[in-house]
């Protein structure tokens, strides 16, 4: 059974850094792009960012382009995202994804997430 | 490529039938999916590629549409389907784009 558990989220104050990582479990995690995505508290879903199964592509949402950096270490079956000047809008719960293929772009396994609140 | 879902809000009563719509900005082609979130849970796939049914749903939900309008109908609405449904585009990327969503709610 696919298993992914997101962690690093925390309190940070706005105009500093956190990186979130995502261990993947139950699958051969190399073998798959994944995604985060994220959820303001009573909001919708926000796609945020993509990786090729092999690290080689990323592609990001313009809210996060230039703040956020998606990688992984297939060697560990982890995905990351760091964030860098946060805001107050980036607020919310933060999900890791696992593609339906190496580049489908189709997140179809969700990990339960990792809340990150930007407050003064 | 922006997606409009609407109504933000339905309510109906269980065994009834639910049309739920996702609109595009432009055209988005097929690749268009329905995910439903139950309260306190994550998301979870049902309909990917306008139609195609997810490992595991049931025959009552149905995806359908084409260019820019998309419809997900939940026929004979059980207990457990009230929750909120997303539609994602990934048509024209970056970004992947989701709806507002639509609560469907038990009246």
């Amino acid at each position: 059974q696919f298993h992914l558990v997101e962690s690093g989220g925390n309190v940070v104050q706005p105009g500093k850094s956190l990186r979130l990582s995502c261990a993947a479990s139950g699958f051969p995690f190399k073998s798959f792009a994944m995604h985060w995505v994220r959820q303001a508290p009573g909001k919708g879903l926000e796609w945020l960012a993509v990786i090729s199964y092999d690290g080689s592509k990323k592609y990001y949402a313009d809210s996060v382009k230039g703040r956020f950096t998606i990688s992984r270490d297939n060697s560990r079956n982890t995905l990351f995202l760091e964030m860098n000047s946060l805001r107050p809008d980036d607020t919310a719960v933060y999900h890791c994804a696992k593609d339906s293929g190496v580049w489908e772009l189709l997140p179809t396994y969700w990990g339960q997430g990792t809340r990150v609140t930007v407050t003064t | 490529i922006g997606v409009t879902q609407s109504p933000a809000t339905l309510s109906l009563s269980p065994g009834e039938s639910a049309t739920l719509s996702c609109r595009a900005n432009e055209s988005s082609g097929n690749y268009l999916a329905w995910y439903q979130q139950k309260p306190g849970q994550v998301p979870s796939l049902l309909i990917f590629d306008t139609s195609s049914r997810a490992t595991g749903v049931p025959s009552r939900f149905r995806g359908s549409g084409s260019g820019a309008d998309f419809t997900l109908t939940i026929s004979r609405l059980q207990p457990e389907d009230f929750a909120v449904y997303y539609c994602l585009q990934r048509t024209k990327w970056p970004p992947l784009t989701f709806g507002g969503g639509t609560k469907l709610e038990i009246k």
